[in-house]
């Protein structure tokens, strides 16, 4: 079982949809939490950290389910230049590890 | 302000030849670490440093080797190339705790 499990999609949604991606994770131990967006043959970029208490940021929305160990992503208002792929990122003790990551397609 | 710097951008190599790719970062981070990315796999760490002189194994290290003499750079060495090597690497840094990595733009690596 990967560490860090994620639907790899891909999800295809019209501008201005919302979309939610989910993750899950294995390790209880698990301190930090993080989406990354992967544009195609490019780097992963950090796009939010992740809180318990849930976090915002603009369209984006994060939330950490510690007892189910679960992380999503919530995207409203979709914009085309949301098209990338989102990394669901568990950090513990040095050891970053990463989903295979969910694709997210936003058509006009 | 550069950030994360990875040199080659691409290279082929042979079966069994050696090479070094090289990450170097311009902003002071103690943390590098270097991954490898295929896909369906996500990204998978190779070896970390948590500073100068320090080095780690991560969760693929075999057929791989790091050192970090200085905060700057933090070069990999492929000492015989394999064909399951193939991949795309990747060098990131972060500063002291989890605030988030940053990467470099990546290394597209073929072994034939």
């Amino acid at each position: 079982r990967k560490e860090v499990e994620q639907d790899p999609g891909p999800f295809n949604v019209p501008e201005g949809a919302t979309v939610a991606f989910n993750c899950t994770y294995s390790n209880s131990a698990s301190q930090s939490f993080f989406w990354y967006r992967q544009d195609c043959r490019k780097e992963p970029k950090l796009l939010m950290s992740v809180y318990s208490s849930g976090n915002e940021d603009g369209r984006f929305t994060a939330q950490l389910n510690r007892a189910s160990q679960y992380i999503s992503l919530l995207i409203r208002d979709s914009k085309l230049s949301d098209s990338a792929t989102y990394l669901c990122v568990v950090w513990n003790n040095n050891d970053m590890r990463f989903g295979a990551g969910t694709r997210l397609t936003v058509k006009p | 302000n550069a950030g994360v710097t990875q040199t080659p951008k691409f290279q082929v190599l042979k079966t069994g030849q050696s090479m070094t790719l090289q990450c170097a970062q311009d902003m002071n981070h103690e943390y590098m670490s270097w991954y490898r990315q295929d896909p369906g796999m996500g990204l998978r760490l190779i070896h970390y440093s948590v500073g100068a002189g320090i080095t780690d194994q991560g969760e693929v290290p075999n057929g791989y080797n790091v050192s970090r003499s200085t905060t700057e750079d933090f070069p990999l060495r492929l000492l015989s190339a394999a064909p399951s090597q193939t991949s795309v690497y990747f060098c990131a840094s972060s500063p002291p705790g989890s605030y988030g990595y940053t990467f470099g733009s990546g290394t597209r690596l073929t072994v034939v």
